[in-house]
């Protein structure tokens, strides 16, 4: 088993960048692609980044993915930020055991 | 466009099974290149994935759920389902309906969702 551990809350300011990390808690972090979720209030998830750091289409390119095998974490960024951009995040992985996990999600506040 | 769209009854009785049935319009549910999958959301709570399951019938599930859970695909229908016994409070929620690109990969089409309360 393993956990993907996301920050309760970030929280910024318009026009701010905000970037929001999830942290595998076993195996590498590279060893399975890392999705990125939006869900507004509401509303159905959406995907904002999938295979780390591709953004689906329609999706603006203030949105970016990467990940940090030194710290065994994912991280999305959002630059620029917008009021539209107050949701919730979620990140999600895979195991070796066939099995997907979503992180604990992270509420973006938008001062 | 795809579609999908879960149906089933929004209230169930402790100690019953859950049925549920995801309906996919806008596409086939055999293909190849796709999986098919359940997540469930419990109010204020995060996501969580349930299980997935290929046209040929391949399953997958949440080792947490695994005991109670049955996943099934009637291509004739173009529909998937679940089933979840013996439901406590705890399986309230808003069952998902989605598709996945690949195992390991992302849910790009989701339903609506449908809330499922557990009661007497």
């Amino acid at each position: 088993n393993f956990m993907l551990t996301q920050p309760h809350s970030v929280s910024e300011s318009p026009g701010k960048t905000v970037t929001i990390s999830c942290t595998r808690s076993s195996d590498s972090i590279a060893s399975h692609y890392v999705q990125w979720y939006q869900q507004r209030p509401g509303s159905v998830p959406t995907t904002v980044i999938y295979e780390d750091n591709q953004r689906p289409s329609g999706v603006p390119d203030r949105f970016s993915g990467s990940i940090d095998s030194s710290s065994n974490s994912a991280s999305l960024t959002i630059s620029g930020l917008k009021t539209e951009d107050e949701a919730d995040y979620y990140c999600q992985s895979y195991d070796n055991i066939n099995r997907e996990v979503f992180g604990t999600g992270t509420k973006v506040i938008v001062l | 466009q795809l579609q999908l769209q879960e149906s089933g009854p929004g209230l169930v009785k402790p100690s019953v099974t859950l049925s549920l049935t995801c309906t996919v319009s806008g596409g086939s549910i055999r293909s190849n290149n796709y999986y098919w999958g359940w997540i469930r959301q419990p109010p204020g709570k995060g996501l969580e994935w349930i299980g997935s399951i290929h046209y040929s019938g391949i399953t997958y599930y949440n080792p947490s759920l695994k005991s109670r859970l049955t996943i099934s695909v009637d291509t004739s229908n173009n529909q998937f389902s679940l089933n979840l016994s013996s439901v406590t409070a705890a399986d309230a929620a808003v069952y998902y309906c989605a598709r996945l690109v690949k195992l390991g990969h992302h849910f790009d089409y989701w339903g609506q969702g449908t809330l499922v309360t557990v009661s007497s």
